[in-house]
């Protein structure tokens, strides 16, 4: 049973640049939220897609976008790179809705670790 | 005033020790809570789950105290393995569905010789 999976797993990109990460959630899984932790710091939450649409936004700029695929896959996009961007970019997913005490359990990938020269 | 506040650390403790990390919130209605390990430069792994009865995996129990708004977790006879930052999890309740984890900024472990 694969889990949550990510690409590519470094980065390094230079100011002003876009970038596109991507993950494949965890087998039975419907629900993609991507997280940005910088060094140091707890996972600060990007957003969460489930049905092909962005159903919760952090405190994170329009810079940041994403995508679900309807095969659940999502895609994290960032424009105009900073030099602050530069962390590791976790993407965790979550089982179907439908009560019990696992629905809000997360499950993180291995992340990308995104370096902005 | 954060969100999920918790002791940094480190804490260094001798194998075989008891060790207790705590943690609050500010969102009273937070409806789900956790700790997550997370290993140097690997992702977040969840550790168990935290209920109001308190709950209890091996040498791993957790406890939350809703009225304070307070998550504890106690470590009993710890391993060298035990070593890692250990991340205070709560899910606050969100309107439109969905659910977002808000992370403490991680207490570190670290299980000595």
């Amino acid at each position: 049973d694969a889990g949550v999976t990510q690409s590519p797993t470094h980065l390094i990109k230079t100011r002003g640049q876009q970038v596109t990460l991507r993950c494949s959630p965890k087998s039975g899984h419907d629900t993609v939220s991507w997280y940005q932790q910088a060094l140091g710091q707890g996972p600060q939450f990007i957003f969460q897609y489930y049905e092909e649409e962005e159903r919760q936004r952090g405190n994170f700029p329009d810079r940041f976008s994403g995508h679900q695929f309807p095969n659940y896959s999502s895609e994290l996009n960032v424009n105009a790179l900073l030099l602050g961007d530069s962390a590791l970019y976790l993407c965790a997913s979550s089982p179907p809705r439908g009560g019990g005490p696992w629905r809000d359990t997360q499950y993180f990938g291995p992340g990308t670790r995104l370096t902005v020269l | 005033r954060k969100e999920v506040e918790q002791d940094p650390g480190p804490f260094n403790v001798p194998e075989g020790a008891t060790v207790a990390f705590n943690c609050t919130y500010s969102n009273s209605a937070s409806q789900s809570f956790f700790w997550y390990r997370q290993d140097c430069r690997k992702e977040p792994k969840l550790l168990m789950s935290v209920y109001s009865s308190g709950n209890e995996d091996g040498r791993f129990t957790a406890q939350l105290n809703r009225a304070s708004q307070y998550i504890s977790l106690l470590i009993r006879d710890s391993k060298l393995s035990d070593s890692a930052t250990y991340l205070c999890v709560v899910n606050p309740k969100l309107t439109g569905g969905g659910n977002k984890l808000t992370f403490g900024t991680g207490t570190q472990l670290k299980v000595e010789l």
